[in-house]
């Protein structure tokens, strides 16, 4: 059974600074992996997607990729109090179902 | 582009009752997928339709089942509820290719008393 893994947190940060979150996972032929953010009681909402090795900017965030070490990052600059919500692993199984991890809970402190 | 659409946003039933969930996903994709997350608890796979067939379904029991009719949309039933059935009842859609991202609707809160 392929798993994601993830720290539960809570992560807190100040505003402004970088919020590091990670993700590792089992299945080393995974090819594909997607952060999500969810506000509480709310859905999970697309924020970034990596398929390659190395890192992919999109504004203010920032996904890394291991394949090497089974290790997925998401790092978040300038995080904003707005940014306060649990963060969603992700990546496809071969019965073509999103296996998530637990998520890590931000807290951005202003 | 409207994103994926599900109703009712809340649904209250007692115990032994059914439940009809729906979801209309965005135009354009064929894969319909359904995730339970209960309070505090993470996604739980549900059922994955493609093209109208049931592909995948996830560690439930079968008084929970669905369909995906010809425009996609795509419908939840859970039959005899029971009180641990109340969570947030998630579908989500996608392109139907392998890597395609999921994307979710606002889900349907369902509360069983």
């Amino acid at each position: 059974q392929k798993e994601v893994e993830q720290n539960s947190g809570p992560l807190s940060v100040p505003e402004g600074a970088i919020a590091s979150l990670n993700c590792t996972y089992s299945d080393r032929g995974s090819q594909s992996f997607f952060w999500y953010r969810q506000y509480s009681g709310k859905s999970p909402e697309l924020i970034m997607f990596i398929y390659s090795n190395g890192d992919k900017e999109d504004g203010r965030f920032t996904a890394q990729l291991n394949k090497a070490s089974q290790y997925v990052s998401l790092l978040i600059r300038d995080s904003q109090p707005s940014d306060s919500a649990t963060y969603l692993c992700a990546s496809p199984d071969q019965g073509g179902k999103l296996i998530f991890g637990q998520g890590t809970e931000l807290s951005v402190k202003p | 582009e409207a994103g994926v659409t599900q109703s009712p946003t809340h649904l209250i039933k007692t115990r032994g009752q059914q439940a009809t969930l729906r979801c209309s996903p965005i135009s354009g994709h064929t894969s319909v997928y359904w995730y339970q997350q209960a309070l505090g608890l993470g996604l739980q796979f549900l059922l994955w339709y493609d093209e109208g067939e049931e592909r995948n379904r996830g560690n439930f029991p079968p008084r929970f089942s669905g369909r995906q009719f010809p425009n996609y949309s795509s419908e939840l039933n859970v039959n005899a509820l029971e009180l641990e059935d109340s969570a947030l009842y998630l579908c989500a859609s996608s392109q139907g290719q392998n890597n395609s991202p999921l994307h979710f609707g606002n889900g349907t809160r369902l509360t069983v008393t």
